[in-house]
């Protein structure tokens, strides 16, 4: 398996607050993603990395910041949390740009925003 | 724009039946498609691929033939275990500037009975 952690795996919060999920990558992975998972929905790209500093949005952005700053560590930050963003959070890495195929998923993070 | 459909779940099985899962698609361009797992509690893992037209993938007995007259990717098994039980995502992926974007289907749960 790849080595991808998400920390933390659930949490529990309330409307209005700020919230910050971890992706750690042991693998070297140059590329990073960050997806919600929703009934209906399937898997949605909120935004991705494609090195150190370098962040685009993906096509569900809004109300969801990125920062990477290291090649191993992706985090994701609800500013300030909306009953909507309750969701699955997966993050992802590759080696090359883009692909399922590529890509590796981690354990995912249960959000529940009350 | 793109957009992947699946077959509407949960499809309970017995152990030993055989599996269809439709997956029907549309895209511009010509795509590449995969099926996707995510057993409970999990990150989605690729179950097989095909990249260009009349292309079967086949992993652990499962099998799916890239279709471009009927544009779709139906999953098949002949035999199917507890152990197969899972969400599973179909899923195409286009270039699209420098990024090569990902469209994934709603998911199609699978439940095998003993």
């Amino acid at each position: 398996d790849a080595g991808i952690t998400q920390s933390p795996r659930h949490k529990v919060t309330e409307t209005g607050t700020p919230v910050t999920l971890r992706c750690h990558q042991t693998e070297n992975h140059r590329y990073m993603y960050w997806y919600r998972q929703d009934p209906g929905h399937g898997l949605r790209l909120i935004h991705y990395s494609y090195g150190v500093k370098d962040t685009d949005k993906g096509e569900v952005s809004d109300g969801y910041s990125v920062s990477r700053s290291k090649t191993e560590d992706f985090l994701l930050t609800l500013e300030s949390a909306t009953s909507s963003q309750t969701s699955v959070y997966f993050c992802a890495i590759s080696e090359i740009a883009g692909g399922p195929s590529e890509q590796f998923f981690g354990p995912g993070t249960r959000l529940t925003v009350l | 724009g793109n957009s992947v459909t699946q077959m509407e779940g949960p499809v309970t099985l017995s152990e030993e039946a055989f599996l269809t899962i439709n997956c029907t698609y549309t895209a511009t361009g010509y795509p590449s498609l995969f099926w996707y797992v995510q057993y409970p509690g999990e990150g989605l893992q690729l179950l097989l691929k095909a990249t260009k037209a009349d292309d079967k993938g086949s992993n652990k007995g499962f099998e799916a033939t890239y279709r471009k007259e009927t544009t779709s990717f139906h999953l098949e098994k002949g035999s199917v275990q507890v152990s197969d039980s899972a969400v599973y995502f179909c899923a195409l992926r286009v270039n699209s500037g420098g990024y090569q974007k990902v469209t994934f289907g709603t998911g199609t749960k699978l439940q095998v009975i003993p």
